[in-house]
């Protein structure tokens, strides 16, 4: 298996601009998140997933992001409109569902708003 | 407050040392706690994953402990090797949604 794959792997975006980072986790996996990983604030989980439902977004800083899985293979977390404090890496991770099962985590998108 | 704390912030050791990095929680209620090694640029690789019954964890040269009771975790390290230069996070899970990270402790292996 590739792992999770995420991409893009880098965005550099202007400031108002939309910005949809895709994530598609490991076969059989029935729970993804969706993750921010900042110099201030270090990781912070966004939302998460269980069998394509999202089961909580309080993690989701503004209205301005969202995300959806439309199938147990595709997943979007979408900026819209982008602002500079946006700037983070964004990571993906999936795991099964149903006790502390381990998480594997995507390669992270680094996305700049300018 | 929810919180994860680990200490020290940064830490430059020797190759072939030994190394203890600690983590206190104050997470209520509690599921499970989990060591994660970041290397520079990727994602974080999961290498314990502690219940509230189980004190103790090894994983190759990683080795975590939990006392559930005063809420520290430690993440031993033998033998350090250049490959163990990384960020250690720390995390507590007190549910499926409830995820709290640690700021992460900075290892440095000097040869």
């Amino acid at each position: 298996d590739a792992g999770v794959i995420q991409s893009p792997r880098h965005e550099v975006t202007e400031m108002g601009q939309e910005v949809t980072l895709r994530c598609k986790p490991i076969s059989g996996h029935n729970s993804l998140f969706w993750y921010r990983q900042t110099m201030m604030r270090g990781l912070e989980l966004l939302i998460y997933f269980n069998n394509n439902v999202p089961i909580d977004d309080s993690g989701m800083p503004e209205d301005r992001f969202s995300a959806k899985m439309p199938n147990a293979s595709f997943s979007t977390l979408k900026i819209q409109p982008s602002e500079p404090r946006d700037s983070a890496v964004y990571f993906c991770a999936s795991s099964l569902a149903g006790g502390p099962h381990e998480q594997f985590f995507g390669p992270g998108t680094r996305l700049t708003v300018l | 407050k929810n919180q994860v704390e680990q200490s020290p912030q940064s830490l430059i050791i020797l190759e072939g040392k030994n190394c203890t990095l600690q983590c206190n929680y104050t997470v209520s209620p509690f599921s499970n706690l989990r060591w994660y090694k970041q290397d520079t640029g990727r994602g974080p690789v999961s290498l314990t994953i502690m219940t509230f019954s189980e004190n103790t964890k090894s994983n190759g040269r990683y080795t975590a402990t939990l006392d559930a009771d005063t809420k520290q975790s430690s993440l031993h390290i033998t033998a350090s090797q250049l490959s163990d230069s990384a960020s250690y996070i720390c995390v507590v899970m007190g549910s499926a949604s409830k995820i709290i990270f640690g700021s992460g402790t900075r290892l440095s292996i000097r040869p």
